[in-house]
């Protein structure tokens, strides 16, 4: 089984400061994970994965996110956040593709907000 | 690339009705998987289809059933409504190591 929690359901920074989304997984199986952004009333658009490469996972908009096993943790970051981050941001977390171990789990999102 | 693309945009229903909503995958993703996002939570798997057979299923009754189709178009059927399938339900397909999303139909269940 696997499951992620994120922690905070809302996150709010001034422009230009540093953007941290926590999300910590669970997984009996080595995981893939990935981050999607949402805009209002949009699907999902994926910002990043992590699929047992690079620990240090860099995506679009200038988004990152590093692979903690130890801490069984996947933080999303941005060094410096733009009123145009603003929108909800969802971890999940997958098994290996193929089968039924490849449906994606999702935690129950952070919404970003950004302030002047 | 031309993307994962889904109809209607928006659908309302009443109770006890049936509906059918439409999902275009992009060429030679042979792996579609569908989501239902109620308001405010995160998206929650309803099954998958791989080559036309459905290989994993969530925490859904069987009146949510679907269907895959050789051209990389599926459907999501769900039967006898529920005040409860108000939601925005996500298309994605894959191939490799990735899903790629569409815009979702937005459910209204009167």
């Amino acid at each position: 089984a696997q499951s992620v929690t994120q922690l905070g359901s809302h996150v709010s920074v001034s422009e230009g400061a540093l953007v941290l989304l926590r999300c910590n997984y669970s997984s009996s199986v080595p995981p893939y994970l990935f981050w999607y952004v949402q805009y209002p009333n949009q699907g999902l658009q994926l910002l990043l994965k992590y699929t047992s490469a690079a620990t240090l996972v860099k995506g679009i908009n200038g988004f990152e996110a590093e692979f903690k096993k130890s801490e069984t943790s996947f933080h999303l970051t941005k060094p410096s956040a733009h009123m145009s981050d603003a929108a909800e941001y969802f971890c999940a977390v997958t098994g290996p593709f193929g089968g039924t171990a490849s449906k994606l789990t999702f935690g129950t999102g952070t919404r970003l907000q950004v302030t002047l | 690339e031309t993307g994962v693309t889904q109809s209607p945009t928006h659908l309302i229903k009443t109770r006890g009705q049936q509906v059918t909503l439409r999902c275009s995958s992009q060429s030679g993703h042979n792996t579609v998987s569908w989501y239902q996002q109620a308001l405010g939570q995160g998206p929650q798997f309803i099954f998958q289809y791989y080559r036309e057979e459905e290989n994993g299923r969530g925490n859904f009754p069987p009146r949510f059933s679907g269907l895959q189709f050789p051209n990389y178009s599926s459907e999501l059927n769900v039967n006898a409504l529920e005040l409860d399938d108000s939601a925005l339900y996500l298309c994605a397909s894959s191939v490799g190591t990735g899903w790629v999303f569409g815009p979702g139909t937005r459910l209204t269940v009167l």
